[in-house]
């Protein structure tokens, strides 16, 4: 097992495209962090599952937004009809269940031109 | 309202000075903190947190509830330091709340 794994780790797409990214965490590893960097500022919280159970998104997560961890394991972020504001770097961590200590992946930056 | 506060974005120290990277919080219930790090082209990584009361690579914090303060220390800065570093909080849905990051630049 290397870690958190995320793909693509750069995507540069044009506005109004969809882009979906894939999260691999550690394997025994049973909650799921999504979190969002922009430049000049520490990551900020997105979305978390629990296992397969999605257990809370943030208000920064709009409509046009979507991530689903269908089996448990990996995970997929969805951002339909990208904006320019959507540009920032996408972060994926894991953790075991009573561990308060992420494992960060290297993340996925997304440029929107 | 929760939130991490780091007021320095750069702090630049000649190797072997002390080093105190400040991190202030806002946060109701009992405090989880912890110290991030990210080294040039690398990923995040967690450096310490407070429950540990650990000291690694020469690094401490003290949590000082009376000021809501978790700064990060070390006695005599090394090169290898240089990196960003993160302050952050955990929330009780186990979420973590990062403060804006302090770029610490150690000098020959």
């Amino acid at each position: 097992d290397t870690g958190v794994s995320q793909n693509p780790r750069h995507k540069i797409t044009k506005r109004g495209q969809n882009v979906t990214f894939r999260c691999d965490p550690i394997s025994e590893h049973n909650r799921l962090y999504w979190y969002r960097q922009t430049l000049g500022q520490g990551p900020e919280f997105l979305t978390y599952f629990q296992n397969e159970a999605q257990l809370e998104k943030s208000r920064l997560l709009s409509d046009r937004f979507s991530a689903e961890r269908p089996k448990g394991s990996f995970s997929t972020l969805e951002i339909q009809r990208t904006e320019q504001g959507d540009s920032a770097m996408y972060l994926c961590a894991s953790s075991l269940s009573g561990d308060r200590g992420y494992t960060f992946g290297s993340g996925t930056r997304l440029t929107v031109v | 309202a929760q939130r991490v506060t780091q007021p320095e974005k750069l702090l630049s120290v000649f190797k072997g000075a002390p080093v105190e990277l400040k991190c202030n919080y806002s946060y109701s219930g009992s405090p989880e903190l912890f110290w991030y790090v990210q080294y040039s082209r690398q990923r995040l990584q967690l450096l310490l947190r407070h429950i540990s009361r650990e000291s690694i690579k020469g690094f401490t914090a003290d949590l000082n509830k009376g000021e809501t303060s978790f700064h990060l220390k070390k006695p005599f800065a090394q090169e290898e330091d240089s990196a960003m570093y993160y302050c952050a909080l955990m929330d009780s849905s186990y979420k973590l709340i990062f403060g804006s990051g302090t770029r610490l630049l150690v000098r020959p």
